[in-house]
């Protein structure tokens, strides 16, 4: 049972523009949510978190937004750079039982120079 | 700060054999999880220990098990390999209970 679910495979964006990566969740006990980056061979690579108390969370270019209501977040990132071409998993935990989290099946991101 | 280390970073198995995977997590902490990464699946969480506990299981079959030590280092075992079980197995250590995971560049198993 997937709790935590990335819909888009893959995603192309050129380089300045905006990225908006996409995750659903449906257990309603999810109250911290994070996302990674993930290069070939190479172990994933935390970029921002967010607590279920808030609806929003900054770092530089990385912006990630909670829908509670919707089950929803997304992953903002402004501007686009080659650099990020990478697979985006988003990740959900309860925090009263741990550090079990649930993964997304990941979402490719290219960056078109 | 050295970072979450694993090794060793490949293996190569045959089926019915078994396996032995190390993490030493980042200085300071406690909680160790370990993950099995295959193409399409995303990331499945197979077992958390804390101060030498499982904490929590995953849904896999008892071949795969594992423990902590008391200097935080984990191990994971896998027993009976099968074809299946070829996977990049990753490592995660959190400073606390509940708290952000740092992953480790993980062990690239390949079972023929």
């Amino acid at each position: 049972d997937q709790q935590v679910k990335q819909n888009s495979p893959s995603l192309s964006v050129q380089e300045g523009r905006i990225s908006i990566l996409n995750c659903d969740y449906t257990n309603s006990m999810f109250d911290y949510f994070l996302w990674y980056k993930k290069y070939p061979a190479e172990g994933p690579t935390f970029l921002i978190s967010i607590s279920s108390i808030k609806d929003k969370n900054e770092d530089g270019r990385f912006t990630v937004f909670l829908n509670k209501s919707a089950k929803h977040l997304s992953l903002h990132i402004v501007p686009s750079q080659p650099g990020d071409s990478a697979v985006y998993f988003c990740a959900a935990s309860w925090r009263n039982t741990g550090n079990q989290f649930y993964f997304g099946t990941g979402t490719s991101l290219t960056v078109i120079p | 700060k050295a970072g979450v280390t694993q090794t060793p970073r490949y293996l190569i198995k045959t089926r019915g054999q078994q396996v032995t995977l190390s993490c030493s997590p980042i200085s300071g902490h406690r909680s160790v999880s370990w993950y099995q990464q295959t193409p399409g699946q995303g990331l499945q969480f197979l077992f958390e220990y804390f101060s030498e506990t499982q904490r929590n299981k995953g849904n896999f079959p008892g071949r795969f098990s594992g423990r902590q030590f008391s200097n935080s280092r984990s191990e994971m075992n896998v027993s009976t390999l099968e074809l299946g079980d070829s996977a990049l197995y990753l490592c995660a250590s959190t400073r606390g209970s509940t708290d952000t995971q740092y992953f480790g560049p993980g062990t690239r198993l390949t079972v023929l």
